[in-house]
């Protein structure tokens, strides 16, 4: 069965400092990954994905076939990166989303 | 301005009432989801649409029920057979061909409280 795990609830992280959230996916076919974000009062945004292999806002995640991830990376984390962020996996047309992971990044 | 509405924000239910939310959209998207977001739970699907008049269930339709009788709209009800219908709700909407570039674009969620 197709399904996304993202492993932590709660990352906490100082300004500057590096982040890695982390997603793995179980997908019998060739996977099409992506990351949402939600910001504070604000609505769920796609924020990157993977077929692209770009960067945006500094974020970059890279597909690992052997290990089944798409973790999440940035190297020097803001205040302002504070959100929740989800993973999600595209299955017959429809996304199928982790449990997602806060992430708080204090001064 | 294009984009996807859900109304109301807030929406307060007594027990053994059906309620109705909102989803409407002017992007001209063919496909239409309903998600549910829980703490610690994520979004799961309830039901989604990808032609009008067509819908299939999700992983946790039971207790809802929807109609896709226009492409620019999807309300969801949520019936008294729904045994925990307190959370978030969300609708997304996408385009079949460019799902694997866009991705789906979401509401901005209805806060259903059962009284």
């Amino acid at each position: 069965a197709q399904r996304v795990t993202q492993p932590e609830k709660l990352l906490s992280v100082f300004k500057g400092a590096p982040v890695e959230l982390k997603c793995n996916y179980s997908y019998s076919g060739s996977p099409e990954l992506f990351w949402y974000v939600q910001y504070s009062r604000q609505r769920l945004q796609l924020l990157l994905r993977h077929i692209s292999r770009e960067s945006i806002k500094g974020f970059t995640a890279d597909l690992n076939k052997g290990e089944t991830s798409f973790h999440l990376k940035k190297p020097f984390a803001q205040e302002e990166d504070s959100a929740m962020y989800y993973c999600a996996l595209l299955s017959f047309q429809k996304l199928v989303f982790g449990t997602g992971t806060r992430l708080l990044v204090s001064p | 301005d294009g984009g996807i509405t859900q109304s109301p924000k807030y929406l307060f239910r007594k027990e053994g009432q059906n309620v109705t939310l909102s989803c409407e959209q002017n992007l001209n998207h063919d496909a239409m989801y309903w998600y549910r977001q829980d703490p610690g739970q994520g979004l799961r699907l309830i039901y989604y649409s990808q032609i009008v008049n067509d819908f299939q269930k999700g992983d946790i339709a039971e207790g809802y029920s929807v109609s896709r009788e226009k492409k620019e709209s999807f309300p969801l009800t949520v019936t008294s057979a729904q045994k925990n219908p307190t959370a978030f709700y969300l609708c997304a909407s996408s385009t079949l061909t460019g799902i694997k570039t866009y991705g789906y674009t979401f509401g901005s969620g209805t806060r259903l409280t059962v009284v």
